[in-house]
């Protein structure tokens, strides 16, 4: 089954751009993922799909600012225009052919 | 609209049983994987099991196979987990999460459930 390893922390200031990693474990660089939001006090988010080519499809409502790129193992979510309200957790999700799912730790984004 | 509403969770004593509940609308529910995901207090997200769109297939992490069960009844649009044996290191929000191709594409606002004493 599939890890995913994301950094604890990350900070940048309002209306600049933050570019959030998701590591894939070995051997599972070709696994598509998810990104999702948590603000404080709600439930998650769902922000995106994200392939290994690169290729994203956001979910309903979710800002342009917000967008998702591929290299190997890595997947990155990318915030332009730094809003208050981008202040949250952000988490990776990803499975294996649908089933047995795995969340990374999570990333704490503060907005500055 | 897609909506999942979750419910029954509380205060429960260890070894003791809970079921929740999830209830969707807005969507087909039959088109959807299903998961149930818990986050414990001040900690991170967990997946505990989903099912596949005609029950007939289920997964768990293996920390909970025996004591938890997730089922769903498409005719009423619900999605279940029943819990077993329940441990103080189970109390956590529990949410009900669904998608056709991302598992977690849609969540429920989540229910509480505590473990104590």
């Amino acid at each position: 089954q599939p890890g995913l390893t994301q950094s604890s922390s990350a900070s940048a200031s309002l209306g600049s751009s933050v570019t959030l990693t998701c590591t894939l474990s070995s051997g599972h660089s070709d696994y598509v993922i998810a990104w999702h939001q948590q603000q404080p006090g709600k439930a998650p988010r769902y922000l995106m799909k994200l392939e290994p080519s690169g290729r994203y499809n956001k979910g309903s409502g979710v800002p342009d600012r917000f967008s998702g790129s591929s290299s190997g193992a890595d997947r990155y979510l990318t915030i332009s225009n730094l809003q208050s309200e981008d202040e949250a957790d952000y988490y990776c999700e990803t499975w294996d052919s649908y089933t047995h799912g795995v969340f990374g730790g999570g990333t704490k984004l503060t907005v500055l | 609209e897609v909506q999942l509403v979750e419910s029954g969770g509380g205060l429960v004593q260890p070894g003791g049983s809970l079921r929740l509940s999830c209830s969707a609308s807005g969507f087909t529910f039959s088109d959807y994987w299903m998961t149930w995901v818990r986050q414990a207090p001040g900690k991170g997200l967990e997946w505990i099991t989903n099912i596949k769109q005609d029950g007939s297939e289920k997964y768990y992490v293996d920390s909970m196979k025996g004591r938890f069960t997730i089922s769903r009844d498409n005719a009423k649009n619900s999605l279940y987990l029943q819990m077993n044996s329940l441990r103080a290191d189970d109390t956590a929000v529990y949410y009900c999460a669904g998608g056709d191709d991302v598992l977690s594409a849609h969540w429920g606002q989540g229910t509480m459930v505590t473990v104590s004493s």
